[in-house]
């Protein structure tokens, strides 16, 4: 069963960063795309990174390219979402996503969330 | 960018009802269309890809259609169980989703 668990979220200033993980278990991490896709509360859901199955390439939806980084550990199965000069409007549920496959980026599966609030 | 513009947002359904929900994207987007499902603490869950392509494991009394511009979700015969909100992503040109659309029973 494919399960996507994410962490790291909380509470955190504006300005200042912050690190989320998403521990994932059965299948091969390795051999999918994954990415992290953002809902802030009342607002609709939006992609906000994708990272290919060896890290090779990434791609960012614009409000957040040079703030956030998305990496991965293929030797841990874990995704990463770095955040950096974190703003009021970066305050939402961060969901990690698993690509259909190898070569088809969209969303197959996701993780159940975790709560990222920006406020001083 | 490539908007989703997701009708109803909320919709009152008797069980064995059909249902439909409506996305419309703001150009072509060929049939790069998918459809979700997320329960009340559940992950969302896919439902429908590339417009009208069954995901493995998915009830058939839901079925997805259309093309270019248009697509409908069908359930065909409403279930206590599918409570839940739906909504649309196109994968056309990047990602971008509708707004969700709340089913509840009557």
């Amino acid at each position: 069963e494919v399960q996507l668990v994410e962490s790291g979220g909380g509470l955190v200033q504006p300005g200042r960063s912050m690190k989320l993980s998403c521990a994932v278990s059965g299948f091969t991490f390795s051999n999918y795309g994954m990415a992290w896709v953002r809902q802030a509360p009342t607002k609709g859901l939006e992609w906000v990174a994708t990272i290919s199955y060896d890290g090779s390439s990434t791609y960012y939806r614009d409000s957040v390219k040079g703030r956030f980084t998305i990496s991965r550990d293929n030797a841990k199965s874990t995704l990463y979402l770095q955040m950096n000069s974190l703003r009021s409007e970066d305050t939402a549920t961060y969901y990690c996503t698993r690509a259909y496959s190898s070569y088809i980026n969209w969303f197959a599966y996701w993780g159940q969330g975790t709560l990222v609030t920006v406020s001083s | 960018d490539i908007q989703m513009t997701q009708s109803p947002s909320f919709l009152s359904a008797s069980v064995g009802d059909r249902v439909t929900i409506n996305c419309k994207a703001s150009q072509n987007i060929n049939r790069y269309l998918n459809w979700y499902q997320q329960k009340l603490g559940e992950t969302p869950k896919l439902l429908i890809y590339n417009a009208n392509s069954l995901q493995t494991g998915i009830p058939s009394r839901f079925s997805g259609s259309g093309s270019g511009t248009d697509f409908t979700l069908t359930i065909s015969s409403l279930q206590p169980e599918d409570v839940a909100t739906y909504f649309c992503l196109q994968h056309n040109s990047w990602f971008t989703f509708g707004s969700g659309t709340k089913l509840e029973i009557k």
